[in-house]
Parts: structure tokens; sequence; C-alpha cells
């Protein structure tokens, strides 16, 4: 069965390192989504990205973060100057579709991040 | 802002017992998906109900949509040890919002 792998499993970096986790979602979805996930908490929305480009973004991701999709397969978050707050596991997902209904993601088993 | 909750956060019944677990929006959804994250890993899709009054069944587990779609309900029947895990509820309005989960243990 098609799933989603992320890379590393598991980063431990200094407060102030530039991250990047990375992401090849299933072969034929078209839409990608990064989440993040704080120890005990509930899954946060970052960013949705389609057609090269962010199609959704939350609060969370302010300037510090970047996606890219570098390549026909990748598709990278990038953590500029990490915070010790940024530690989290994070989750990358992918869905064949994005309209209303159509989005069912499939999730990879994520990157724990963290920030020391 | 929006806003998806769950109760309650944390469920322990007996193997056999019965399980719900609820969810509610603070704004209409256009659907609403459920989710099971077993410790350690990471969601997974288990359904998606669309259209309001929607009922669903999978097995033991059965999954409604509210009539103004912004409330949304699993209950799983008889509860097994493989049914271990945090079910988190995950609506969409221009973006996804993830409910704050109810995190279910089985005792045998």
């Amino acid at each position: 069965e098609p799933e989603v792998t992320q890379t590393p499993s598991h980063q431990v970096t200094q407060m102030g390192q530039e991250v990047i986790l990375r992401c090849v979602p299933i072969s034929n979805h078209l839409y990608f989504y990064w989440y993040r996930q704080i120890l005990g908490q509930k899954v946060e929305f970052l960013v949705s990205f389609y057609n090269n480009e962010i199609s959704e973004k939350s609060e969370i991701f302010d300037d510090q973060f970047s996606v890219e999709r570098p390549d026909g397969s990748n598709f990278t978050l990038k953590i500029r100057s990490t915070k010790l707050e940024d530690s989290a596991m994070y989750f990358c997902a992918s869905s064949l579709a994005g309209g209303w209904g159509k989005n069912i993601q499939y999730f990879g088993a994520g990157t724990r991040l963290s920030v020391l | 802002g929006q806003q998806v909750m769950q109760i309650p956060q944390y469920q322990h019944v007996q193997e056999g017992e019965d399980f719900t677990t609820y969810c509610n929006s603070s704004t209409t959804l256009s659907n609403i998906q459920w989710y099971k994250q077993r410790p350690g890993g990471h969601p997974v899709f288990l359904i998606q109900l669309v259209k309001s009054g929607e009922v669903k069944k999978q097995k033991r587990l059965t999954f409604q949509f509210g009539e103004a779609k912004k409330n949304s309900s699993l209950h799983i029947t008889a509860t097994q040890t493989t049914d271990v895990g945090t079910y988190f509820c995950a609506g969409e309005s221009n973006q996804f919002y993830f409910g704050t989960g109810t995190s279910l243990t089985v005792i045998p």
C-alpha cells in the first residue's frame, strides 16, 4: 500500500539552527500538508500546498517556516531559526484531491524534532 | 477563531463496555473526518462524513454528523484492547482543524 514517508524520524538541533524536515508524499497525490503535534497535545495544522504554492496556512506558520517542493517527489518544511517551543512531532500528509469532502489525508510516521 | 473541541479528554473503560466521544465545532463544517492515533503512532484516517445527519458504521464503530453540521460523535460498541488510542475529529471549513482528541484506555 502506498505510504507517506518522512525523514529523519528524529532530529535533534541546537536552538537557533535551521532544520529541514523531509517528506515523500504518495506519488499521485496533489495536495500536501504539514502538521505539528506537541507532546500530549492535539494535532495542529501548519500549512497546505498545492500546485507549487501555499494554499492555506495557520497562524503558527510564521516567517520562520517555509515549505518547498524542490523536485517531483520531495516536500520539505524548513524552520529557519529553531526555538525551544518548536520541539514537537511534525507530520506530513498528502491527499489525492483538495476539494470539499475529497481530501482524505494520509499521514507519514512523523519526524520528532528536539530543540536543545 | 475556529475551534473544534472534543469531550471527554480521557476515557477509561473496561473491555466490553461502550465508548463515545463527542466533537463540537464553533462554526459550520463542510465535512468532518475521524482519525485514530495509536500511542506513539501517527493519525490514521477512519471515515469521512459529508451530509447533514449522516450516520455511518464500521463494524463496532458508529459515526454521526449533526444536523447543523457543527457536531459529530463516534461510538464504539463493546470495546476491545485494540481500540486503545486517541480519537481525533477533524473538521474542514477553509482549512483543516483537528479536535482536541479523546484518549481511550481499555482495561482488560
